[in-house]
């Protein structure tokens, strides 16, 4: 059980806009920074995202985040099929003094 | 760019403790960020399992704290894993990575990872 809420799974076909969500608490994304995270099969996670929409360098704009309150969003505009990836939230809890994930979402791009 | 790299046995036997090390290229270990280990079981979500500065202070998971020592030898820019008492829900994908703990937090550079059996 993650602490951290996400969908499972996620889809859209090319060219498409998708969302991902996350949701969490009052301890964690409702006061610290959201990041996502994007990982292809069989390889190590990469920092997609991080707080204020900063991107790392060679991450398209297509890619962006928000967040209210205690829940964060990931929107993916134009989708491609290297799109086609596992996403994961995270978010530093102040109650847990560590790390917090969700548990993963699947894209998958028909 | 932050190079990390793990290092360690691909398998290990249960109720035995496993040793990982995590190099740090190409950045100063001293720089004022933490470095941490996170895992993934075959097929699941990751989870942390906790993090070092370079002055030694820690924070662990509190699921795994009895079980683990997170330490860091700058002269050597290592920092390294112990998880005793292994099982097989120990089996995962073990990482390190670089994290920003502050005013903002961010976890911004992962190792490759390491495939980490427990069997006999």
């Amino acid at each position: 059980q993650s602490v951290l809420t996400q969908p499972p799974s996620a889809s859209g076909t090319p060219g498409q806009r998708v969302t991902i969500s996350c949701s969490g608490s009052n301890s964690n994304i409702g006061r610290n920074s959201v990041n996502w995270h994007h990982q292809l099969p069989g390889t190590a996670p990469k920092l997609l995202l991080s707080d204020d929409n900063q991107r790392p360098s060679g991450v398209p704009d297509r890619f962006s985040a928000s967040k209210s309150g205690t829940s964060a969003s990931l929107a993916i505009s134009g989708l491609q099929s290297e799109d086609e990836a596992d996403y994961y939230c995270a978010a530093w809890d102040d109650s847990l003094n560590g790390w917090v994930f969700g548990g993963g979402t699947k894209l998958t791009v028909l | 760019q932050v190079l990390l790299q793990e290092s360690g046995p691909g398998l290990v036997k249960p109720s035995e403790t496993l040793s990982l090390t995590c190099t740090v290229s190409t950045y100063s270990i001293t720089s004022d960020y933490y470095w941490g280990w996170i895992r993934q079981p075959p097929g699941k979500g990751l989870e942390w399992i906790g993090s070092i500065f370079h002055s030694g202070s820690a924070y662990y998971n509190s699921s795994l704290k009895s079980r683990v020592t997170i330490s860091v030898d700058t002269s050597k820019k290592q920092f390294s894993l112990r998880l005793s008492s292994l099982t097989a829900a120990d089996t995962a994908v073990y990482y390190c990575a670089r994290e920003i703990v502050g005013a903002t937090q961010t976890i911004d550079y992962w190792g490759q990872g390491t495939l980490v059996t427990v069997s006999s």
